[in-house]
């Protein structure tokens, strides 16, 4: 099973800062076949990135996925207030599929 | 608007069994792969599964296999997750979700998901 580590657990931020969310893999991932995903409490969680670098439909270019190998990044280039919510990354390229543990990013 | 519609909460008592459902609309259901994931209170997000409804093959994660099972009624568009024997640690929210791309290759992330079904078990 492939595992997937996130960091940092928590990021606190402002509004307008940078985020840089970080996914490393236990073994190589094709990059064809890494995601991200959105969760805010109570909701389910939304498509960011497909593929490593590819925007879902509707996601805003402040967005970004870009990596190989092991190591992955999700940036947002400048947070906005709705920007503020829990982060995965999850790898489809085994059968068995996995989720990273998740980022927080909370308003600092 | 294509969705994913999942039935409403449960509460059950523990060594009970429980059916869950999620249907489809406004899309061709048999063709795309849909997926169940598990988020227990406060927790992250656990894969459980997939299954394609068009000849209902099924890839269980390590962790769930025996212990849930997955069908489909392509007649109605819609997905089922069963227990025959519910355990407080069932106790979670249960996500139904669509991979995006109408292929029998599983390999695709999750564009559209169901609202979510919660899932209470007393033991």
């Amino acid at each position: 099973e492939i595992v997937l580590t996130q960091s940092p657990g928590t990021l606190s931020l402002s509004p307008g800062d940078r985020a840089t969310l970080s996914c490393r893999t236990s073994q190589s991932v094709s990059s064809t076949y890494l995601a991200w995903y959105q969760q805010k409490p109570g909701q389910a969680p939304r498509l960011l990135i497909y593929g490593v670098s590819s925007r879902a439909t509707g996601i805003p270019d402040r967005f970004s996925g870009s990596g190989s190998g092991t190591d992955f990044t999700l940036t947002i280039s400048r947070l906005e207030p709705e920007d503020f919510a829990v982060y995965y990354c999850q790898q489809y390229v085994s059968s068995r599929w996995t989720f990273g543990q998740g980022t927080k990013v909370e308003i600092k | 608007e294509v969705q994913l519609a999942q039935s409403g909460a449960e509460i059950k008592k523990a060594g009970e069994s429980l059916r869950i459902s999620c249907q489809g609309s406004r899309y061709t259901f048999s063709t795309y792969w849909i997926a169940w994931v598990r988020q227990m209170p406060g927790k992250g997000l656990e894969w459980m599964g997939i299954i394609y409804p068009d000849d209902s093959d099924t890839r269980y994660g390590p962790s769930f296999h025996g212990q849930v099972t997955m069908s489909v009624d392509k007649s109605t568009g819609t997905a089922y997750l069963q227990w025959s024997s519910l355990r407080a640690s069932d106790t979670a929210m249960y996500f139904c979700a669509r991979l995006m791309i109408a292929s029998r290759d599983p390999y695709y992330a999750m564009d559209l998901w169901g609202q979510g079904t919660t899932v209470t078990v007393s033991s």
